[in-house]
């Protein structure tokens, strides 16, 4: 199994509140993922990380930001939590910007926003 | 016209038949291309992984990509209710970090 460990694995929060999930990662990739799962919409990546301080934006990256500041720590924040927020979220890392390399998933985060 | 479409299934079959799952895309400069398992409450799960047009085989399963139809496959022999999963097709164009999804297919192997 590619090590990488999600934090939390469940969370119930209110409407406003923020929100920080972190993703750990014990195999030194570069890069590294947030996705989020949603029924009908599938996997759609959010914010990614090709270094320490580099990040960019996905194709579902406003109400989120993201931090990198050691090479194994990817964290995700939700500023001020919206119910339309509520999904599954992944981390998943890669050694190359894909090509040679594909991405390894971690096990999730299910965040229920009320 | 999307950039990847899957059929979502659901997808029932018994015990030890094969199973076809097949993803098809629109982008000609798509050149990686994997399937993913997932297991419920789980992240999805590398099963295989090709570049090129061409069989790939890794055991019960086979990858089989079609460039010029623009069509991915994949067989599963033997089917054991263990195989009983979402599988997604998951295509890149090389180079970038966009990873397109198909939606899933939830496959159910029946003992």
């Amino acid at each position: 199994d590619a090590g990488i460990t999600q934090s939390p694995r469940h969370k119930v929060t209110e409407t406003g509140t923020p929100v920080t999930l972190r993703c750990h990662q014990t195999e030194n990739h570069r890069y590294m993922y947030w996705y989020r799962q949603d029924p009908g919409h599938g996997l759609r990546l959010i914010h990614y990380s090709y270094g320490v301080k580099d990040t960019d934006k996905g194709e579902v990256s406003d109400g989120y930001s993201v931090s990198r500041s050691k090479t194994e720590d990817f964290l995700l924040t939700l500023e001020s939590a919206t119910s339309s927020q509520t999904s599954v979220y992944f981390c998943a890392i890669s050694g190359s910007r894909q090509g040679n390399q594909p991405q390894h998933f971690g096990d999730g985060t299910r965040l229920s926003i009320l | 016209q999307k950039e990847v479409e899957q059929d979502p299934g659901p997808l029932s079959v018994p015990e030890g038949a094969i199973v076809s799952l097949n993803c098809t895309y629109s982008n000609s400069a798509f050149q990686y291309f994997m399937w993913y398992r997932q297991y419920s409450r789980k992240g999805p799960e590398l099963l295989m992984y090709t570049y090129s047009s061409g069989n790939k085989e890794d055991g019960r399963f086979t990858a089989q990509v079609d460039k010029s139809s623009k069509y991915i496959s994949l067989f599963i022999r033997d089917s054991q209710p263990s195989d009983s999963a979402t599988y997604l097709c998951a295509i890149n164009q090389g180079g970038s970090e966009k990873l397109v999804f198909g939606k899933g297919t939830k496959l159910t192997v029946n003992p």
